[in-house]
């Protein structure tokens, strides 16, 4: 099956610096990699999502890469600010088969320092 | 609109106890899954509904059992509660054929087994 590792665990930057998370994924069959966040207390929310047929996504200040040959997809978050906060999990997926079935990475706590 | 609707929010059960999570969504979507979330670990599907009227197991299904009670309501049970699985749980909702894009969260059930 899929396995996602995700990178770094842990996450500390400055209000205004960027922050990458990357993660990697095995199943050359995955086509869909979606970024959820998760606040304190909630559950995770969609931020965004790429699918395999496209390299690169942006909406606002953040930003999702794709290198399908390399098996693997960042996620970048520009101009951080406090609110952002929170557990980033990746995740692997494929249009085929059931959305739910995608399999998570381990999250990563990031922290902004005001 | 209030999305995904998970009951209760806090339990606490001795070892052998049997309780069940409830779940709803109001947002007509055909497909509904049960998660767990440990400290430091992602996501793991424990079973799902692809549709009213059917379930399947998925990665962690051992302990548990569930109820696709009709098109709202997904429900969990834990026959003989166990402390490896005091747990956060989370319910989620997804529009269900075609991937369309995203899974939709409930705020979670922190569950402590003694």
């Amino acid at each position: 099956g899929e396995n996602v590792e995700q990178h770094p665990s842990t996450l500390s930057v400055q209000e205004g610096d960027s922050a990458v998370i990357k993660c990697t994924y095995s199943d050359s069959a995955s086509n869909y990699f979606p970024w959820y966040k998760q606040e304190l207390g909630k559950g995770p929310q969609l931020i965004i999502d790429i699918r395999s047929n496209v390299g690169e996504k942006k909406d606002q200040r953040i930003a999702v890469t794709l290198n399908k040959t390399a098996k693997h997809f960042s996620l970048h978050i520009t101009e951080t600010q406090p609110e952002d906060s929170a557990v980033y999990f990746c995740a692997a997926g494929s249009y085929n088969t059931n959305a739910g079935k995608s399999t998570f990475g381990d999250g990563t706590t990031l922290t902004v320092k005001p | 609109n209030a999305g995904v609707t998970q009951t209760p929010k806090f339990q606490v059960l001795k070892t052998g106890q049997s309780m069940t999570l409830q779940c709803a969504q109001d947002m007509n979507h055909n497909s509904m899954y049960w998660y767990r979330q440990d400290p430091g670990m992602g996501l793991r599907l424990i079973y799902y509904s692809a549709s009213e009227g059917t379930t399947d197991k998925g990665e962690v299904p051992n302990g548990y059992n569930v109820s696709r009670l009709n098109k709202r309501e997904f429900s969990l049970r834990l026959e003989s509660a166990a402390p490896s699985q005091t747990s956060v749980y989370f319910c989620a909702s997804h529009f269900g054929r075609e991937y369309t894009g995203e899974l939709f969260f409930g705020e979670g059930s922190r569950l402590t087994v003694l």
